[in-house]
C-alpha cells in the first residue's frame, strides 16, 4: 500500500522566518510529487510540482526532492500570516492516482 | 493554473432526499475525474474516479449504488448523493486530471458542502 507520510503539526513559526515542512513516501516507483495548501474550509490549491532530484524555486517556495530517500520537502521563505494553513504533500505513481499525505499544518504569528 | 467549478458551492437538504453536484473543467478536457469527501479536520478522502465514457472505480467502502457518478463529457462529472443522510453532510471536493508531458497533475474544485438535515 502506498504511504504518503507527513508530521500533522501544527508548525509554528514566526513571521518572516523559513517554514519547513517535510514529506515521505513509500512507493519507490513513484515519479511526480506535488505541494497542495489548503486553508481552513476551502479546497486544496496547487502550489509546487517537482518531478526531478533537486531544488525547484518559484516565488517564495521551494520544493526539494531526494528520491533516493523518498523524500520531498516544502520551503517557505519570508513566511507570512497568510501562508497559515494546512500543507499536503501528494505523490504520483504510475497508476496515475494521487496518493495524499495528511497535511501539516502551519502557523505563522505575527 | 487549470480552473475546476463546481456546483453548487453550498446545499441543504432534507433526509431522504437526492442531491447532485457538478464538477466541470472550465479550460481543459479531462477524461479523468475524481470525487473526494472531507469530513471536518480530517484529511481527503477518495471516493471514486470517474472516466469519461465509462463507469467509474469507486474505492473500498464507497457505496457505488448510493453516490452515483456520471461522466458523460470530456468537461463534465457529476455526483448525485441519493437518499441522503446526515451521517453524509460533508465537503464534497472534485478533481480534473491534466495530463502534461509523462506525467499529470490534478486541479481541485472549489468544494461542495452539504448539509443533510
Amino acid at each position: 500500500q502506498k504511504e504518503v507520510e507527513q508530521n500533522s503539526g501544527p508548525l509554528s513559526v514566526p513571521e518572516g522566518a523559513i517554514a519547513s515542512l517535510n514529506c515521505t513516501y513509500s512507493d519507490r516507483g513513484s515519479q511526480s510529487f506535488f505541494w497542495y495548501r489548503q486553508y481552513s474550509g476551502k479546497s486544496p490549491e496547487l502550489i509546487m510540482s517537482i518531478y526531478s532530484n533537486g531544488d525547484k524555486e518559484d516565488g517564495r517556495f521551494t520544493a526539494q526532492l531526494n528520491k533516493a530517500s523518498q523524500y520531498v520537502s516544502l520551503l517557505i521563505r519570508d513566511s507570512q500570516p497568510s501562508d497559515s494553513a494546512t500543507y499536503l504533500c501528494a505523490v504520483l505513481s504510475g497508476y496515475s492516482t494521487l496518493t495524499f499525505g495528511k497535511g501539516t499544518m502551519l502557523l505563522v504569528s505575527p | 493554473g487549470a480552473v475546476v467549478s463546481q456546483h453548487p458551492s453550498r446545499v441543504i437538504c432534507k433526509s431522504g432526499t437526492s442531491v447532485k453536484i457538478e464538477c466541470r473543467s472550465l479550460d481543459f478536457q479531462a477524461t479523468t475525474m475524481f470525487w473526494y469527501r472531507q469530513f471536518p479536520k480530517k484529511s481527503l478522502m477518495l471516493m471514486a474516479t470517474s472516466n469519461e465514457g465509462s463507469k467509474a472505480t469507486y474505492e473500498q467502502g464507497v457505496e457505488k449504488d448510493k453516490f452515483l457518478i456520471n461522466h458523460a463529457s470530456l468537461t463534465l462529472s457529476t455526483l448525485t448523493v441519493t437518499s441522503a443522510h446526515p451521517e453524509d453532510s460533508s465537503f464534497y471536493i472534485c478533481s480534473a486530471r491534466l495530463p502534461s508531458g509523462r506525467t499529470e497533475t490534478q486541479y481541485f474544485g472549489p468544494g461542495t458542502r452539504l448539509l443533510v438535515l
